[in-house]
């Protein structure tokens, strides 16, 4: 089955900077790959998603960037704000796996005024 | 426009109980999948249904069961409850097979 790597585990910035977190996957087949924040104690929240067909996808602050070849995407945030502190996951989801999703493990982000 | 919704909020059993969580999905979504999330770890997958079948299983052992209803909702069934089964549980729902999936905010299940 599909297996998702994540890194950093733990990702400490000042505010304004950048934060890029990465993620590989093994399945080749994979073709969807969103990425959630989950704040304390809160629902993970759909930030930013991407399909296969496509190389780059931006919002606003938040980029993804998919390298198929490679097996590897990653999100990018910029300039970032003391509320972007939360727990990121990338996930991965196979063509025909029924919108099913592979998490990473997850990454820390803490922002520091 | 609800979105996901999930009951109770926080549950405490001992070791061997049985549990029943459920979830009701967002309107308009006949698709529920349901995730195990232990503490800082990522969601892993449990199951998934769909017209009241279930259509997809992760990798859990057969103490996890589950039901959906003909209004779409869900039930998750754990039996002879372990510690190692404290851990969030989340419900998404979705459209059919599309790809973006919406959370609810969980279930905190401890087990004593």
């Amino acid at each position: 089955g599909e297996n998702v790597e994540q890194h950093p585990s733990t990702l400490s910035v000042q505010e304004g900077d950048s934060a890029v977190i990465k993620c590989t996957y093994s399945d080749s087949a994979s073709n969807y790959f969103p990425w959630y924040k989950q704040e304390l104690g809160k629902r993970p929240q759909l930030i930013i998603d991407i399909r296969s067909n496509v190389g780059e996808k931006k919002d606003q602050r938040i980029a993804v960037t998919l390298n198929k070849t490679a097996k590897h995407f990653s999100l990018h945030i910029t300039e970032t704000q003391p509320e972007d502190s939360a727990v990121y996951f990338c996930a991965a989801r196979a063509e025909g796996g029924y919108s099913t999703l592979t998490f990473g493990k997850g990454t820390m982000l803490l922002v520091s005024p | 426009d609800a979105g996901v919704t999930q009951s109770p909020t926080h549950l405490i059993k001992t070791r061997g109980q049985q549990v029943t969580l459920r979830c009701s999905p967002k309107s308009g979504h006949d698709t529920v999948s349901w995730y195990q999330q232990a503490l800082g770890q990522g969601p892993q997958f449990i199951f998934q249904y769909y017209e009241e079948e279930e259509r997809q299983r992760g990798n859990f052992p057969d103490r996890f069961s589950g039901h959906q209803f003909p209004n779409y909702s869900s039930e998750l069934n754990v039996n002879a409850l372990l510690l190692g089964d404290s851990a969030l549980y989340l419900c998404a729902s979705s459209f059919r097979s599309a790809d973006e999936q919406f959370f609810g905010p969980g279930t905190r299940l401890t087990v004593l």
